[in-house]
Protein backbone atom coordinates (compact mmCIF):
# COMPACT_ATOMS: atom_id res chain seq x y z
CA UNK A 1 0.00 0.00 0.00
CA UNK A 2 1.22 3.72 -0.37
CA UNK A 3 2.41 5.60 2.58
CA UNK A 4 0.79 8.60 1.35
CA UNK A 5 0.14 11.83 -1.23
CA UNK A 6 2.47 13.73 -3.02
CA UNK A 7 0.82 16.97 -3.85
CA UNK A 8 1.02 17.79 -7.43
CA UNK A 9 0.18 14.76 -8.91
CA UNK A 10 1.87 16.68 -12.22
CA UNK A 11 3.78 19.84 -12.55
CA UNK A 12 4.68 21.51 -15.56
CA UNK A 13 7.41 24.72 -15.84
CA UNK A 14 10.14 26.88 -17.65
CA UNK A 15 13.85 25.50 -17.52
CA UNK A 16 15.43 28.31 -14.79
CA UNK A 17 12.54 27.91 -12.93
CA UNK A 18 12.16 26.27 -9.23
CA UNK A 19 10.09 22.85 -9.00
CA UNK A 20 8.48 22.22 -5.64
CA UNK A 21 6.73 18.62 -4.32
CA UNK A 22 4.95 17.87 -1.66
CA UNK A 23 4.56 14.50 0.33
CA UNK A 24 2.57 13.59 3.14
CA UNK A 25 2.78 10.45 5.40
CA UNK A 26 1.16 8.73 7.72
CA UNK A 27 3.19 6.65 10.38
CA UNK A 28 5.82 7.48 12.13
CA UNK A 29 9.54 7.59 10.23
CA UNK A 30 13.35 6.83 10.39
CA UNK A 31 13.72 8.83 7.63
CA UNK A 32 12.37 9.66 4.42
CA UNK A 33 13.77 9.84 0.91
CA UNK A 34 12.89 10.83 -2.14
CA UNK A 35 13.57 9.17 -5.75
CA UNK A 36 13.41 10.15 -9.14
CA UNK A 37 12.59 8.02 -12.11
CA UNK A 38 12.69 8.64 -15.79
CA UNK A 39 10.31 7.14 -17.77
CA UNK A 40 10.34 3.44 -17.61
CA UNK A 41 13.33 2.95 -15.91
CA UNK A 42 14.33 1.93 -12.30
CA UNK A 43 14.34 4.32 -9.19
CA UNK A 44 17.59 6.53 -8.53
CA UNK A 45 17.89 8.27 -4.84
CA UNK A 46 18.45 11.60 -4.66
CA UNK A 47 18.55 12.29 -1.38
CA UNK A 48 18.19 10.93 2.71
CA UNK A 49 17.02 13.24 5.84
CA UNK A 50 15.87 11.85 9.72
CA UNK A 51 13.38 11.94 11.47
CA UNK A 52 15.49 14.41 13.58
CA UNK A 53 16.66 16.70 10.70
CA UNK A 54 14.49 19.77 9.26
CA UNK A 55 16.07 20.45 6.12
CA UNK A 56 19.30 19.33 4.17
CA UNK A 57 20.23 20.43 0.99
CA UNK A 58 22.54 18.59 -2.22
CA UNK A 59 23.10 20.47 -4.90
CA UNK A 60 20.06 21.97 -6.80
CA UNK A 61 18.05 20.37 -4.38
CA UNK A 62 16.70 21.27 -0.96
CA UNK A 63 14.57 18.95 1.16
CA UNK A 64 12.73 19.77 4.44
CA UNK A 65 10.96 17.74 7.02
CA UNK A 66 7.83 18.50 9.51
CA UNK A 67 7.32 15.59 11.70
CA UNK A 68 4.83 17.20 13.57
CA UNK A 69 2.95 17.73 10.12
CA UNK A 70 3.88 14.30 8.26
CA UNK A 71 5.17 16.05 5.56
CA UNK A 72 7.95 16.67 3.64
CA UNK A 73 8.81 18.73 0.26
CA UNK A 74 11.59 18.49 -2.46
CA UNK A 75 12.65 21.88 -4.09
CA UNK A 76 14.41 21.77 -7.49
CA UNK A 77 16.24 25.01 -8.19
CA UNK A 78 17.24 26.51 -11.42
CA UNK A 79 15.72 23.33 -13.20
CA UNK A 80 16.96 21.97 -16.25
CA UNK A 81 14.93 19.93 -19.03
CA UNK A 82 17.03 16.78 -17.88
CA UNK A 83 15.51 17.08 -14.62
CA UNK A 84 11.78 16.00 -16.36
CA UNK A 85 11.34 12.69 -14.55
CA UNK A 86 8.79 11.19 -11.96
CA UNK A 87 9.48 12.27 -8.23
CA UNK A 88 8.83 9.85 -5.15
CA UNK A 89 9.20 9.93 -1.91
CA UNK A 90 9.71 7.55 0.44
CA UNK A 91 9.32 6.31 4.15
CA UNK A 92 11.68 4.05 6.16
CA UNK A 93 10.07 3.21 9.83
CA UNK A 94 10.18 0.63 11.86
CA UNK A 95 9.71 -2.34 8.91
CA UNK A 96 13.05 -2.04 7.45
CA UNK A 97 11.43 -1.47 3.79
CA UNK A 98 10.81 1.86 1.59
CA UNK A 99 7.51 2.77 1.39
CA UNK A 100 6.32 4.79 -1.39
CA UNK A 101 4.14 8.05 -2.24
CA UNK A 102 1.94 8.19 -5.38
CA UNK A 103 4.70 10.70 -7.09
CA UNK A 104 4.82 13.60 -8.94
CA UNK A 105 5.10 13.90 -12.60
CA UNK A 106 7.48 17.02 -13.16
CA UNK A 107 7.81 18.21 -16.72
CA UNK A 108 10.25 21.19 -17.67
CA UNK A 109 10.32 22.88 -20.94
CA UNK A 110 12.77 24.30 -22.96
CA UNK B 1 29.94 -4.14 -9.63
CA UNK B 2 27.90 -2.14 -12.03
CA UNK B 3 24.82 -2.05 -9.93
CA UNK B 4 21.81 -3.99 -9.54
CA UNK B 5 20.53 -6.24 -12.30
CA UNK B 6 17.48 -7.40 -13.54
CA UNK B 7 16.73 -10.01 -16.13
CA UNK B 8 14.70 -9.95 -18.48
CA UNK B 9 13.93 -6.79 -19.17
CA UNK B 10 11.05 -7.27 -20.90
CA UNK B 11 8.06 -10.48 -20.57
CA UNK B 12 5.53 -10.87 -22.43
CA UNK B 13 3.64 -13.77 -21.48
CA UNK B 14 -0.23 -15.68 -22.48
CA UNK B 15 -2.56 -15.62 -19.35
CA UNK B 16 -2.00 -19.19 -17.33
CA UNK B 17 1.67 -19.57 -17.80
CA UNK B 18 4.24 -19.09 -15.17
CA UNK B 19 6.76 -16.40 -15.20
CA UNK B 20 10.25 -15.97 -13.63
CA UNK B 21 12.37 -12.73 -12.86
CA UNK B 22 15.89 -12.81 -11.60
CA UNK B 23 17.77 -9.78 -9.55
CA UNK B 24 21.65 -10.20 -9.07
CA UNK B 25 21.63 -7.08 -5.94
CA UNK B 26 25.05 -5.63 -5.42
CA UNK B 27 27.44 -7.99 -3.54
CA UNK B 28 28.01 -6.72 -0.32
CA UNK B 29 24.21 -5.79 -0.13
CA UNK B 30 22.88 -8.06 2.60
CA UNK B 31 19.09 -6.58 1.97
CA UNK B 32 17.23 -6.88 -1.29
CA UNK B 33 13.55 -6.16 -1.97
CA UNK B 34 11.11 -6.52 -4.54
CA UNK B 35 8.73 -4.03 -5.50
CA UNK B 36 5.91 -3.82 -7.98
CA UNK B 37 5.14 -0.64 -9.93
CA UNK B 38 2.02 0.01 -12.32
CA UNK B 39 0.89 2.64 -14.57
CA UNK B 40 1.23 6.34 -13.11
CA UNK B 41 2.00 4.30 -9.18
CA UNK B 42 4.41 4.15 -6.67
CA UNK B 43 6.21 1.31 -5.95
CA UNK B 44 3.95 -1.04 -4.03
CA UNK B 45 6.36 -2.95 -1.60
CA UNK B 46 6.05 -6.83 -2.22
CA UNK B 47 8.80 -8.99 -0.59
CA UNK B 48 12.11 -8.66 1.45
CA UNK B 49 15.08 -10.81 2.20
CA UNK B 50 17.93 -10.04 4.73
CA UNK B 51 20.61 -12.54 3.34
CA UNK B 52 18.69 -15.68 2.56
CA UNK B 53 15.70 -15.04 5.16
CA UNK B 54 12.73 -13.97 3.78
CA UNK B 55 11.57 -11.37 6.66
CA UNK B 56 8.42 -9.97 5.21
CA UNK B 57 5.88 -10.49 2.79
CA UNK B 58 3.00 -8.29 1.75
CA UNK B 59 -0.61 -8.83 1.15
CA UNK B 60 -0.87 -7.88 -2.04
CA UNK B 61 1.46 -11.36 -2.71
CA UNK B 62 -1.03 -13.88 -3.69
CA UNK B 63 0.17 -17.63 -2.89
CA UNK B 64 0.49 -17.51 -6.72
CA UNK B 65 3.63 -15.50 -6.53
CA UNK B 66 6.86 -17.34 -4.89
CA UNK B 67 10.60 -15.73 -4.07
CA UNK B 68 13.63 -17.06 -3.00
CA UNK B 69 16.92 -16.07 -2.15
CA UNK B 70 18.71 -19.24 -2.04
CA UNK B 71 22.09 -18.64 -1.14
CA UNK B 72 21.80 -14.90 0.09
CA UNK B 73 23.17 -13.57 -3.29
CA UNK B 74 20.45 -13.29 -6.49
CA UNK B 75 17.33 -13.75 -5.69
CA UNK B 76 14.29 -14.98 -8.37
CA UNK B 77 10.30 -14.14 -8.31
CA UNK B 78 7.98 -16.63 -9.74
CA UNK B 79 4.54 -15.83 -11.09
CA UNK B 80 2.68 -19.07 -11.27
CA UNK B 81 -0.75 -19.06 -13.42
CA UNK B 82 -0.32 -15.32 -14.36
CA UNK B 83 -3.58 -12.83 -14.55
CA UNK B 84 -3.81 -9.89 -16.84
CA UNK B 85 -3.48 -8.09 -13.49
CA UNK B 86 -0.02 -9.07 -12.98
CA UNK B 87 0.80 -6.79 -16.03
CA UNK B 88 3.05 -4.22 -14.23
CA UNK B 89 7.01 -3.42 -13.50
CA UNK B 90 8.58 -5.34 -11.24
CA UNK B 91 11.41 -3.72 -9.19
CA UNK B 92 14.08 -5.23 -7.47
CA UNK B 93 16.24 -2.69 -5.22
CA UNK B 94 18.98 -3.53 -2.38
CA UNK B 95 20.57 -2.08 0.15
CA UNK B 96 22.62 -2.31 3.23
CA UNK B 97 20.63 -0.54 5.93
CA UNK B 98 17.45 1.52 4.70
CA UNK B 99 17.87 3.39 8.04
CA UNK B 100 21.13 5.44 7.50
CA UNK B 101 21.54 4.67 3.50
CA UNK B 102 19.36 4.56 0.48
CA UNK B 103 18.35 1.54 -1.80
CA UNK B 104 19.73 0.72 -5.15
CA UNK B 105 17.19 -0.16 -7.71
CA UNK B 106 17.48 -2.18 -10.96
CA UNK B 107 16.10 -1.00 -14.12
CA UNK B 108 13.16 -3.13 -13.43
CA UNK B 109 11.23 -6.34 -15.58
CA UNK B 110 7.67 -5.23 -17.21
CA UNK B 111 5.87 -7.94 -17.67
CA UNK B 112 2.63 -8.22 -19.94
CA UNK B 113 -0.03 -10.74 -19.35
CA UNK B 114 -1.85 -10.98 -22.99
Amino acid sequence: SQQGEEDPQALSIQEGENATMNCSYKTSINNLQWYRQNSGRGLVHLILIRSNEREKHSGRLRVTLDTSKKSSSLLITASRAADTASYFCATVGGGNKLTFGTGTQLKVEL
Amino acid sequence: DTGVSQDPRHKITKRGQNVTFRCDPISEHNRLYWYRQTLGQGPEFLTYFQNEAQLEKSRLLSDRFSAERPKGSFSTLEIQRTEQGDSAMYLCASSIQLENTEAFFGQGTRLTVV
